[in-house]
């Protein structure tokens, strides 16, 4: 799977958008980006996933550059309870090896929603 | 609802005592997950299970085992645990192992040893 890079901490104030970018610069074509949150003392909550388009749900939305080499999750109204360490995954769709399975699991950022 | 369950949410064990570590789905999911996370780490993942079929990690220690009797229970058994397996350990369900399948996961169940 292609690595990732994100930053180690954002702040974001409450009530405004928090926009949290991840660098996949050796992605491939068949790789699917993820998006998880941990909040402190529970498990990792799946957020959002996209291929090559971009992708809304009732919690983000998911912004992937043309050359698929970065994206950007966008949380559109960030509460205090979205205070969490946000994890950016990118896996493999399907290989001979059967490592797809895997989440690879990177040092994430810090999301700090400030009052 | 809760939809991946852990029980307990804490444990506490002495060194070198058996201890067992249980995960619930109501997802009706084939597979069916195990990952350690100790302090201030990423999770990092011990084996699965695909229905019946166990998945073993090359580098999780023997000292881990685990069973799953049916599609909905999973256990982590740790036979003698040491003062290094402290940590938390979360299960997490997906219906299929291809990458566009997310896994979803329990809350985890914080293991201590005395």
């Amino acid at each position: 799977d292609a690595k990732t890079t994100q930053p180690p901490s954002m702040d974001c104030a409450e009530g405004r958008a928090a926009n949290l970018p991840c660098n996949h610069s050796t992605i491939s074509g068949n790789e699917y980006v993820y998006w998880y949150r941990q909040i402190h003392s529970q498990g990792p909550q799946y957020i959002i996933h996209g291929l090559k388009n971009n992708e809304t749900n009732e919690m983000a939305s998911l912004i992937i550059t043309e050359d698929r080499k970065s994206s950007t999750l966008i949380l559109p109204h960030a509460t205090l309870r979205d205070t969490a360490v946000y994890y950016c995954i990118v896996r493999v769709e399907w290989n001979s090896g059967g490592s797809n399975y895997k989440l690879t699991f990177g040092k994430g950022t810090l999301l700090t929603v400030n009052p | 609802d809760a939809m991946v369950i852990q029980n307990p949410r804490y444990q506490v064990t002495q060194f070198g005592k058996p201890v067992t570590l249980s995960c619930s789905q109501t997802l009706n999911h084939n597979v069916m997950y195990w990952y350690q996370q100790k302090s201030s780490q990423a999770p990092k993942l011990l084996f699965h299970y695909y229905d019946k079929d166990f998945n073993n990690e090359a580098d999780t220690p023997d000292n881990f085992q685990s069973r799953r009797p049916n599609t909905s229970f999973c256990f982590l058994d740790i036979r003698s645990p040491g003062l290094g397996d402290a940590a938390m350990y979360l299960c997490a369900t997906s219906r299929e192992t291809g990458g566009n399948q997310p896994q979803h996961f329990g809350d985890g169940t914080r293991l201590s040893i005395l």
